[in-house]
């Protein structure tokens, strides 16, 4: 049971550079979430997706895009990469998004930006 | 959607109870309480979660007073691969939790 798979987990990026990280869920849950998280910051919300198709601004969307076309993917892509985006990205799955239903992360992406 | 606030930190000796504390005095009626905790290097993992009784698991158990305004996760006996950074969240949708810094704790062995 893979559960929430996100790659690469390491990548070194140029300023100005693009690229996209992948997050593949194999739980058939209908939410998949993107959030950066950075020292002493916690996490915070990149974007969401409610279904396939579909995504919606987090709380840190600038900077960002996301493409939800398959149910299983949930990819972040970083257009003209930035120093502030250095941090850890991590990828959530839920079945739901509230009440009893909780979330299953990945083990992180780590992206620096030069 | 329920602010919550946790300490920073807490420390506690190896097999020894532990009791990590959380106000979320702006809970609504239908808000579930999640905990979560991240060990180093790692994504977050749930623990356990409840709405308005008390609940076990055999991870942790996790009391939640009467008027839901605080609640508190117990460890029964800490071990050191308990060391991590534990996050109370309350929300009536993920779409909008905001996880803060959550309660580092450290294990003493």
């Amino acid at each position: 049971n893979a559960g929430v798979t996100q790659t690469p987990k390491f990548r070194v990026l140029k300023t100005g550079q693009s690229m996209t990280l992948l997050c593949a869920q194999d739980m058939n849950h209908e939410y998949m979430y993107w959030y950066r998280q950075d020292p002493g910051m916690g996490l915070r919300l990149i974007h969401y997706s409610v279904g396939e198709g579909t995504t919606a601004k987090g709380e840190v969307p600038d900077g960002y895009n996301v493409s939800r076309l398959k149910k299983q993917n949930f990819l972040l892509g970083l257009e003209s990469a930035a120093p502030s985006q250095t941090s850890v990205y991590f990828c959530a799955s839920s079945n739901t998004g509230v009440g009893a239903n909780v979330l299953t992360f990945g083990a992180g992406s780590r992206l620096t930006v030069l | 959607d329920a602010k919550t606030t946790q300490p920073n930190s807490m420390e506690s000796n190896e097999e020894e109870p532990v009791h990590l504390p959380c106000n979320h005095s702006t809970i609504s009626g239908t808000d579930y309480i999640h905990w979560y905790r991240q060990l180093p290097s790692q994504g977050p993992e749930y623990v356990i979660h409840g709405l308005t009784s008390n609940v076990n698991n055999r991870m942790a158990s996790l009391a939640i007073a009467e008027d839901r305004k605080s609640s508190t996760l117990i460890l029964h006996r800490a071990t050191l691969r308990d060391a991590a950074v534990y996050y109370c969240i309350s929300s009536g949708g993920y779409q909008k939790v905001t996880f803060g810094i959550g309660t580092k704790l450290q294990v003493i062995p």
